[in-house]
C-alpha cells in the first residue's frame, strides 16, 4: 500500500536560514511525487512535482526538491526562508501512469523565527 | 473559472442534518477528487471521478457520504445525518487528462457539526 511519512511535525527556522523538510514514501510502482503548501484557512497550493527526468526539481517561491529512489525520499529544500514561508507543508505520492488519487503525508508545520 | 471553486466556504450543521457541498472544477478538467482534512491532519482521499463516472469511492467513511457528478463538470458531496466526527474541511481538486499535470485544489468547505 502506498504511504507517505513526514517525520517532522513542526520545524522552526530563523528568517534567512536554509530549510529542509523530509518526506519518505512507500510505493510499489513508479511514483508521482508532489509538495503542496497550505496557509491557514487556505487550500493547497502546488509547489513542485516530480514524475521523471532530472531528480532535482525546481518549484515556485524558490523551493526545490530532490528525488532519491534508493532512499525512497523526496525532501524539500529552500536556501533562505522568508517570514511568508510560514505555513503547513504536505508531501504526496500518486501513481504516475494514471490520474488516480494521491496520498498525503500528515504535514510539517513551518514556523519562522524573526 | 481560473481555479477550483467550492461553496459554501463555511457550513454549520446541527447533528443529524443533511448537507451538500459543491465543487466547480476548472473547465475542461476530466478528473475530480474529494478529500477530507481533519484539524491538524493531512487530506484524506474520499472519492474520484473521471468525467461523470465515479471510479473510486474507497475513501468514503460510511454510507452516509455520497458524491455525484452527473454531467461531468460540477460535483456535489452529500453527507446525510451529519455526526460530530464529520467536522472537517472538505477539499475538492481537479486535474487535466494526461500524466504530467498537477492536481489543483479549491479553498475547501469547512464543515462544523454542532
Amino acid at each position: 500500500a502506498q504511504s507517505v511519512t513526514q517525520p517532522d511535525i513542526h520545524i522552526t527556522v530563523s528568517e534567512g536560514a536554509s530549510l529542509e523538510l523530509r518526506c519518505n514514501y512507500s510505493y510499489g510502482a513508479t511514483p508521482y511525487l508532489f509538495w503542496y503548501v497550505q496557509s491557514p484557512g487556505q487550500g493547497l497550493q502546488l509547489l513542485l512535482k516530480y514524475f521523471s527526468g532530472d531528480t532535482l526539481v525546481q518549484g515556485i517561491k524558490g523551493f526545490e526538491a530532490e528525488f532519491k529512489r534508493s532512499q525512497s525520499s523526496f525532501n524539500l529544500r529552500k536556501p533562505s526562508v522568508h517570514w511568508s514561508d510560514a505555513a503547513e507543508y504536505f508531501c504526496a505520492v500518486g501513481r504516475y501512469s494514471s490520474a488516480s488519487k494521491i496520498i498525503f503525508g500528515s504535514g510539517t508545520r513551518l514556523s519562522i523565527r524573526p | 473559472g481560473a481555479g477550483v471553486s467550492q461553496s459554501p466556504r463555511y457550513k454549520v450543521a446541527k447533528r443529524g442534518q443533511d448537507v451538500a457541498l459543491r465543487c466547480d472544477p476548472i473547465s475542461g478538467h476530466v478528473s475530480l477528487f474529494w478529500y477530507q482534512q481533519a484539524l491538524g491532519q493531512g487530506p484524506e482521499f474520499l472519492t474520484y471521478f473521471q468525467n461523470e463516472a465515479q471510479l473510486d469511492k474507497s475513501g468514503l467513511p460510511s454510507d452516509r457520504f455520497f458524491a455525484e457528478r452527473p454531467e461531468g463538470s460540477v460535483s456535489t458531496l452529500k453527507i446525510q445525518r451529519t455526526q460530530q466526527e464529520d467536522s472537517a474541511v472538505y477539499l475538492c481538486a481537479s486535474r487535466q487528462s494526461g500524466t504530467n499535470y498537477g492536481y489543483t485544489f479549491g479553498s475547501g468547505t469547512r464543515l462544523t457539526v454542532v
